[in-house]
């Protein structure tokens, strides 16, 4: 397929424990972003990637959150320490590399932290 | 702060009664407004990008328009198949990046009944 791919679909985990998720971008994409989405909130921006470095990472909620990208293409977010709050759907876009291009987005993945 | 406000929060229409949905925006160094469709459990699909103010875009029962301050999504004679959640976004500078940013409202759930 030609979009944004995201890894795994669902995720259950106990309070506690790491997660990692996964995005896979569109192909020639050079940008990437990672956004959530919580019950009854808009999407909440948490960081982006111009190629492998991320300049700014102020939409991270805590220092339990992290991110990396390599290759200039697969994205990874991890959450260590899971909480309560983070529970969320949490979706990736990737865009071309300039501004004011549209940026497009996987199906995300549901996490839910018991 | 910046900050992107949609309404109305729900719209109900029957099939061929059109309407409009709303976004009101306040954002410094606006780069450009975006319109997207979610439907349940999936990501955003992109639709529209707009500019600047006067600018137009229309696909099909669909047509956006901007203006300095807002944007309205005007759906002409509405089927059943275009219930979904309408969500609009604006675009701004971040520092050290010609890239942006999207601010997002939180949306509006458009039902079409027959």
């Amino acid at each position: 397929g030609a979009g944004v791919s995201q890894s795994p679909s669902n995720k259950v985990t106990e309070k506690g424990k790491d997660v990692e998720l996964r995005c896979d971008p569109i192909s020639g994409h050079t940008a990437l972003y990672w956004y959530r989405q919580s019950l009854g909130q808009g999407l909440e921006f948490l960081i982006y990637f111009q190629g492998n470095s991320a300049p700014d990472k102020s939409g991270l909620p805590s220092d339990r959150f992290s991110a990396e990208r390599t290759g200039g293409s697969v994205s990874t977010l991890t959450i260590q320490r899971t909480q309560q709050e983070d529970s969320a759907v949490y979706l990736c876009a990737s865009s071309l590399g300039s501004s004011n291009q549209p940026q497009h987005f996987g199906d995300g993945t549901r996490l839910s932290i018991l | 702060e910046d900050q992107v406000t949609q309404s109305p929060e729900a719209l109900r229409l029957q099939e061929g009664e059109s309407s409009s949905l709303n976004c009101s925006y306040t954002v410094s160094g606006l780069r450009g407004l975006f319109w997207y469709r979610q439907d349940p459990g999936k990501g955003p699909e992109f639709l529209f990008t707009l500019y600047s103010a006067g600018e137009e875009k229309e696909k099909e029962r669909l047509k956006a328009t901007l203006t300095k301050k807002e944007s309205f999504l005007h759906i002409t004679a509405p089927k059943p198949e275009d219930s979904a959640t309408y969500l609009c976004a604006v675009q701004a500078m971040m520092r050290g990046s010609t890239l942006g940013r999207l601010y997002f409202g939180r949306g509006t759930q458009l039902t079409v009944w027959p």
